[in-house]
């Protein structure tokens, strides 16, 4: 089936520094999403992009659709305790008249304060 | 308002054994989705609802795992004959009217098979 490279595949970085993951298919998407998940939680909608070369911000969460709708990456600026976490990109394509989500491995973020 | 509840949250069993694991959508809404969810991994794609139909059971891996939805609202997710591979956190998620609308996710069941 369609798999998702996401990378880092972790990453500890200290508070107040940026953080940098993307994404990769080998198949296109219509949609890309991203996705914080806390332990013991489901996952939770950071950013939807609906459009090749879309760049959407979210407070100081921003991401990019690729051009190639193959690709998407994810920023997160001045990051702070609260970001710790472990963050999915995942495509969703329609089939059968289904919107299934095809999730990458996650990145899992450490901040030092 | 209340989001996706899912019950049991944990669920220990022996192998061979059945396992129904609960899932109560967001009111009103529609769409109803199962996932899987193995450790280290992302969320892998088992089953859609439509109403009470299954639109898409494509991800099901085996005819051990069942799904139904028989009133459109609440559904619950089968598995027969338990292997120690079905270990995972089944997660639930339900969108307004299916398409690409938000998918909220609920918290997961984590199953453990000895």
């Amino acid at each position: 089936g369609q798999q998702l490279n996401q990378s880092p595949q972790s990453m500890f970085i200290q508070e107040g520094e940026d953080v940098s993951m993307n994404c990769t298919s080998s198949s296109i998407f219509n949609t890309w999403l991203w996705y914080k998940q806390d332990p013991g939680e489901g996952p939770v909608l950071l950013i939807a992009l609906y459009k090749a070369g879309e760049l959407t911000s979210n407070g100081r969460l921003t991401a990019q659709f690729g051009i190639t709708r193959k690709d998407s990456f994810l920023n997160i600026s001045a990051s702070i305790p609260s970001d710790v976490g472990i963050y999915f990109c995942a495509g969703q394509l329609e089939g059968a008249g289904s919107y299934q989500l095809t999730f990458g491995k996650g990145t899992k973020l450490s901040v030092i304060p | 308002g209340a989001g996706v509840s899912q019950t049991p949250s944990n669920k220990v069993t022996e192998k061979g054994k059945y396992v129904e694991l609960r899932c109560d959508p967001i009111s009103g809404h529609t769409a109803l989705y199962w996932y899987r969810q193995s450790l280290g991994q992302g969320p892998e794609f088992l089953i859609y609802f439509q109403g009470t139909g299954a639109a898409d059971d494509s991800g099901l891996p085996n005819d051990r795992f069942f799904a139904v939805r028989p009133e459109g609202s609440v559904s619950t997710l089968k598995i027969q004959r338990t292997e120690r591979g079905d270990s995972a956190v089944y997660l639930c998620a339900s969108s307004s009217q299916g398409g690409d609308n938000e998918q909220f996710f609920g918290p997961g069941t984590r199953l453990t098979v000895l």
